[in-house]
């Protein structure tokens, strides 16, 4: 089955970039999403198709895809986006969902 | 707005079973097909099943192929989730979310935790 690869975690200071990468054999083929997660609540799509973003996601969310990697960037980083980031594809030989094991972002 | 609201889960013993439901608000629910999603403790998130909007076509993992039943009832807008033969590692939070053509979910409820124990 496919599998995607998340750095478990990641820190940065408050207005800095963070950065979370997801790994995947030609993951630039397929479309990737992302998905923000805090304890307690509903998970929150922030990017879709690599590097589109829902309506009320901040500017600050943006998604690249090519070769073997993904990423996730979040610019000028707030307190309030100290979270688990979850990186997603559809298998398509499979028909399965898959996602990454997930980063937790840490503010600093 | 769309609004999704799991509700079922509990403290069940092993090999028991347990149904889960959703409530679904703010949207056609017959329109989108709908997912099946958990989150163990310690792990990550993992797709469980799809079913289609009309109802006809369901996908499962393969870690609940055979035990798990996923259907709707469109008069209702109400999700269902059937787990038979409960296993201690099917404990974990449970969540609905509708599917966005292109393969992803655009909108979760808040999950229902379900805790296998004897």
């Amino acid at each position: 089955s496919y599998v995607l690869t998340q750095p478990p975690s990641v820190s940065v200071t408050p207005g800095e970039t963070a950065r979370i990468t997801c790994g995947g054999n030609r993951i630039g083929s397929k479309g990737v999403h992302w998905y923000q997660h805090k304890t307690g609540q509903a998970p929150v799509m922030v990017i879709y198709d690599d590097n589109d973003r829902p309506s009320g996601i901040p500017e600050r969310f943006s998604g690249s895809n090519s070769g073997n990697t993904a990423t996730l960037t979040i610019s000028g980083v707030e307190a309030g986006d100290e979270a688990d980031y979850y990186c997603q594809v559809w298998d398509s030989i499979s028909d399965h969902w898959v996602f990454g094991g997930g980063t937790k972002l840490t503010v600093l | 707005q769309v609004h999704l609201v799991e509700s079922g889960g509990g403290v069940v013993q092993p090999g028991r079973s347990l149904r889960l439901s959703c409530a679904a608000s703010g949207y056609t629910f017959n329109s989108y097909s709908m997912n099946w999603l958990r989150l163990a403790p310690g792990k990550g998130l993992e797709w469980v099943t799809l079913i289609s909007h009309d109802g006809i076509k369901m996908f499962y993992a393969d870690s609940v192929k055979g035990r798990f039943t996923i259907s709707r009832d469109n008069s209702k807008n109400t999700l269902y989730l059937h787990i038979n033969s409960l296993r201690l590692e099917d404990t974990a939070v449970y969540y609905c979310a509708r599917y966005r053509a292109g393969g992803s979910f655009d909108y979760w409820g808040r999950g229902t935790l379900v805790t296998v124990s004897s």
